[in-house]
């Protein structure tokens, strides 16, 4: 069974389009997340959620809209894609919010977006 | 922006142990090491985390220097399968949520 699961896979699309991209957990955990990984590899956090309330969001451009329906799903919509939003996109969860000792995290494999 | 230091690549011949430094010179009383890997097109993987005291897990054993600015992660026995980007992290509490911020890792290449 897979721990965090991201569809779809590989998202191709348009310049201008919108998109959405979902994870789901069946972990149990509380706390949900959104990370970017750019073609340099640097992957930086974007949002993350604990029982579906926001507790980080970084300067991410408001066309970026996390939705968390329940504690076990994150999605992630992106309005008006840009070139620069390619990137591989990465969910993960953890069992204890974010300002725990433990605040082990599972990453998802990865969505890779290419915006044409 | 990331705390850590680590040298960007790394060999280790199969079988051996490999350690992996990472410095964290600004590190504060309270905030954690953890490492990270990422092996090539997958989502990053937890290996181990710690504050003050040496730890070890399955995975590997992380040695960390008494006055906390450095570290090292060490695989016993690489194996290729370590084969992977290793991400040393120092874990930042802002109060009411922690941040893991990755930097460029350690690109440990395990070889026959």
């Amino acid at each position: 069974d897979t721990a965090v699961s991201q569809t779809p896979k590989y998202l191709v699309t348009q310049m201008g389009n919108d998109k959405s991209i979902k994870c789901e957990q069946n972990l149990g955990h509380d706390t949900m997340y959104w990370y970017k990984q750019d073609s340099k590899k640097f992957l930086k956090i974007m949002f993350s959620y604990n029982n579906k309330e926001l507790i980080i969001n970084e300067t991410v451009p408001n066309r970026f809209s996390p939705k968390s329906p329940d504690k076990a799903h994150l999605n992630l919509h992106i309005n008006s894609l840009e070139l620069g939003d390619s990137a591989v996109y990465f969910c993960a969860s953890s069992q204890d919010p974010p300002y725990t000792s433990t605040d082990t995290q599972y990453f998802g494999p990865g969505t890779r977006l290419t915006v044409l | 922006d990331a705390k850590t230091t680590q040298p960007p690549s790394m060999d280790c011949a199969e079988g051996r142990a490999a350690n992996l430094p990472c410095n964290h010179s600004t590190i504060s009383g309270n905030e954690y090491v953890y490492w990270y890997r990422q092996i090539h097109s997958q989502g990053p993987q937890y290996i181990i985390h710690g504050l003050k005291n040496n730890e070890t897990n399955e995975m590997a054993s992380l040695i960390i220097t008494e006055d906390r600015k450095s570290s090292t992660l060490i695989l016993p026995h690489a194996t290729l399968r370590d084969t992977a980007v290793y991400y040393c992290i120092v874990r930042v509490d802002t109060g009411t949520a922690s941040k893991l911020t990755f930097g460029t890792g350690t690109r440990l290449q395990v070889t026959l």
